[in-house]
């Protein structure tokens, strides 16, 4: 079966400019889950979808950022104005199983803002 | 909360050397422990994993027992070989808390000839 796929794998934007993340799970995972890991430090939850409602999004930094996931298929995860610290790695996973024990994760977007 | 405290890095040893990468863990509920790793390029794979108290999770030569006593779960390889260089992250869930990971900062493993 395909992976979780995301795109793009990099991307260098100004401070101030706004910037899209795409997430295409695995066919048929309920649920996906946004994480992003800043220079050097742990990978942190971003937020929860079932389907394509937000179950959790107490890890989203600010309002600058948005997630959606139309249709409960692929998600975008939006950040309008970057800032230099949302610079890091931003991490997709999906998963079916309802423990949380069984995620496959996405090779990542390296998000650079200058 | 939830956390996990993982030693600091990086880590570089000789090819064959014995591998130990600590790791401890708070957790409200009782969590399923994880190691993941991140290969140069690569996204994060997942490693391996235990889901209750005494168990021992196992892949590629890697293995790590789940210390309840302890709250441990520390990683280990009885002989690294260049192919492992990677950042390692220890992690935990505990269900129905949102099945939310909790990961570690990461130990990046150098293996050098």
């Amino acid at each position: 079966e395909a992976g979780v796929t995301q795109f793009p794998s990099h991307s260098v934007i100004e401070k101030g400019q706004t910037v899209t993340l795409r997430c295409d799970p695995i066919s048929g995972h309920d649920n996906l889950y946004w994480y992003r890991r800043v220079m050097g430090k742990e990978i942190k939850f971003l937020l929860h979808f079932v389907k394509e409602s937000k179950q959790d999004e107490s890890g989203m930094p600010n309002n600058r950022f948005l997630a959606e996931r139309t249709g409960g298929t692929y998600s975008t995860l939006k950040v309008q104005p970057a800032e230099l610290e949302d610079s890091g790695v931003y991490f997709c996973a999906s998963s079916q199983d309802v423990t949380g024990t069984r995620y496959t994760f996405g090779s990542g977007t390296r998000l650079t803002v200058v | 909360g939830n956390s996990v405290t993982q030693m600091e890095g990086p880590v570089t040893l000789s090819e064959e050397a014995f591998l130990t990468i600590n790791c401890t863990y708070t957790a409200t509920g009782y969590p399923s422990l994880f190691w993941y790793v991140q290969y140069p390029g690569e996204g994060l794979q997942l490693l391996l994993k235990a889901t209750k108290a005494d168990d021992k999770g196992s892949n590629k030569g890697f293995e790590a027992t789940y210390r309840k006593e302890t709250t441990s779960f520390h990683l280990e390889k009885g002989s690294v070989q260049v192919s492992d260089s990677a950042v390692y992250f220890c992690a935990l869930v505990v269900t129905g808390g949102g099945n939310k990971l909790t990961f570690g900062t990461g130990t990046q493993l150098k293996v050098e000839l």
